[in-house]
């Protein structure tokens, strides 16, 4: 399959920091990718779809100015947590798919390693 | 509103044992239905799929059965070794991508 790497895979910073979690497509060229957020013993959570070279769509609820997405590239999309406090940590997993833009290619959905924030 | 639930939450079985996992859902627009395994500190990785013009898909000791009648679809896996312990989840596809809320698997030595 296709792989998708995360970067960093975890990272300590302090309060009212802000941190950068990088998603790369190795192999393939993702049109669409999404961000999840996954707490302890729980399923993942979208918080957005970012499609390359336009504005990210939002899930409801997910604060847009906190957590900044960029898909610059077919291959880059970044998660930025401004101002970071406590309750921002968490587990954040990107995915990438081949598909459309704003649409899925069944099961091309491909995961990243995950990143685990701590903030302190 | 979940649109897709999965039982049991969490489920131990013995090693060499069988495990089923259970996922429902309501949308008929959903059109493929992966199964993801995630060990604690990953990220899911995809172990099989199936779309609904068949009833079943094997892989080695991973099975789906699927009833699409019924709308429900189940992961089945046999003879499992510890290495097996980790989080499933099912999933299903239409426009949008919708997890399950996952089932915590520990295959006892």
């Amino acid at each position: 399959g296709a792989v998708v790497s995360q970067h960093p895979s975890w990272v300590i910073c302090k309060s009212g920091t802000s941190v950068k979690i990088e998603c790369r497509s190795l192999d393939f060229q993702a049109t669409t990718m999404f961000w999840y957020r996954q707490f302890p013993k729980q399923s993942l959570m979208l918080m957005a779809t970012s499609n390359e070279g336009s504005k990210a769509t939002y899930e409801q609820g997910v604060e847009k100015d906190k957590f900044l997405i960029n898909h610059a590239s077919l291959t880059l999309s970044t998660l930025t947590v401004t101002s970071a406090h406590p309750e921002d940590s968490s587990f954040y997993i990107c995915s990438a798919t081949r598909g459309v833009a704003g649409g899925i290619v069944a099961g091309e959905l491909f995961f990243g390693e995950g990143s685990r924030l701590t903030v302190l | 509103q979940q649109q897709v639930k999965q039982s049991p939450q969490s489920l131990i079985v013995q090693k060499g044992g069988i495990s089923i996992i259970n996922c429902a859902y309501e949308n008929t627009a959903f059109d493929y239905f992966p199964w993801y395994q995630q060990f604690p500190g990953k990220g899911p990785a995809l172990l099989i799929a199936i779309r609904p013009d068949v009833s079943e898909k094997k892989e080695g000791r991973f099975t789906i059965s699927f009833n699409k009648s019924a709308k429900q679809f189940s992961l089945h896996i046999m003879d499992s070794p510890p290495g097996d312990s980790a989080t499933y989840f099912c999933a299903a596809t239409g426009n949008q991508f919708y997890f399950g809320t996952g089932t915590s698997l520990t295959v006892i030595p």
